[in-house]
């Protein structure tokens, strides 16, 4: 069974711009959560989808919006960037939700903002 | 708001040695605390989880042991060796919805 696939592997963006970054689950799985993750902060939670309804949300600006497909494939955009949003955005998927439940996370999309 | 707090930040041992890494979650309702390992590269991978109905859960070399009246848990790992090199994350979930807390994650180097 094909792991998680997060596209692209690294990007590079200037302030300013927007960008969209792509996540595939497993087969079968149809909760897409999504995290930014930097230095020394851990796992920031962003938000989860479920059958293309956002189930929760962490406590980021609005700039960051996310998106799931009827196929269980998720975008999450973030707009205007800041420099502070470098960081490797991780995406994790499992079964279902609203229970404690393993999450299987894909290898995350680099993003440098300049 | 909820947080777990993970010590130590760094850790060096050596090879053949155990390791213990720590963390305290402030939410008494919590009741699922998984540890992931993510090695360079790659994203987090569980490893060992363990409900809030055990003490302790042993799986080969790694073991997680809870103390639910101090609101702690803790990941063992016994002789250690160069893969288990990587950073770990312990998490703590939250009762309410299921999310998980994480904590800021330990480097364990295991040193030849």
């Amino acid at each position: 069974k094909a792991g998680v696939t997060q596209t692209p592997r690294y990007l590079i963006k200037t302030r300013g711009q927007q960008v969209t970054l792509s996540c595939s689950p497993i087969s079968g799985h149809r909760s897409v959560s999504w995290y930014q993750q930097t230095p020394g902060q851990g796992l920031q939670f962003l938000f989860e989808y479920f059958s293309e309804t956002q189930r929760n949300k962490g406590n980021f600006p609005g700039r960051f919006s996310g998106r799931q497909f009827s196929n269980s494939r998720s975008e999450m955009n973030v707009s205007t960037l800041e420099l502070g949003d470098s960081a490797l955005y991780l995406c994790a998927s499992r079964t279902t939700t609203g229970k404690n439940e393993k999450l299987f996370f894909g290898s995350g999309t680099q993003l440098s903002v300049l | 708001g909820e947080n777990v707090e993970q010590h130590p930040s760094t850790l060096s041992v050596q090879e053949g040695d155990s390791a213990v890494i720590k963390c305290t979650y402030s939410d008494s309702a919590s009741n699922y605390f998984p540890w992931y390992k993510q090695e360079l590269g790659k994203g987090p991978q569980l490893i060992i989880d363990i409900r809030s109905n055990v003490g302790e859960k042993k799986d080969q070399r790694i073991a997680v042991t809870l103390n639910k009246t101090a609101k702690h848990f803790s990941l063992h790992i016994t002789e250690t060796q160069p893969e288990d090199s990587a950073v770990y994350f312990c998490a703590a979930s939250i009762s309410s919805n299921y999310q998980l807390i994480w904590g800021a994650g330990t480097k364990l180097i295991i040193k030849p």
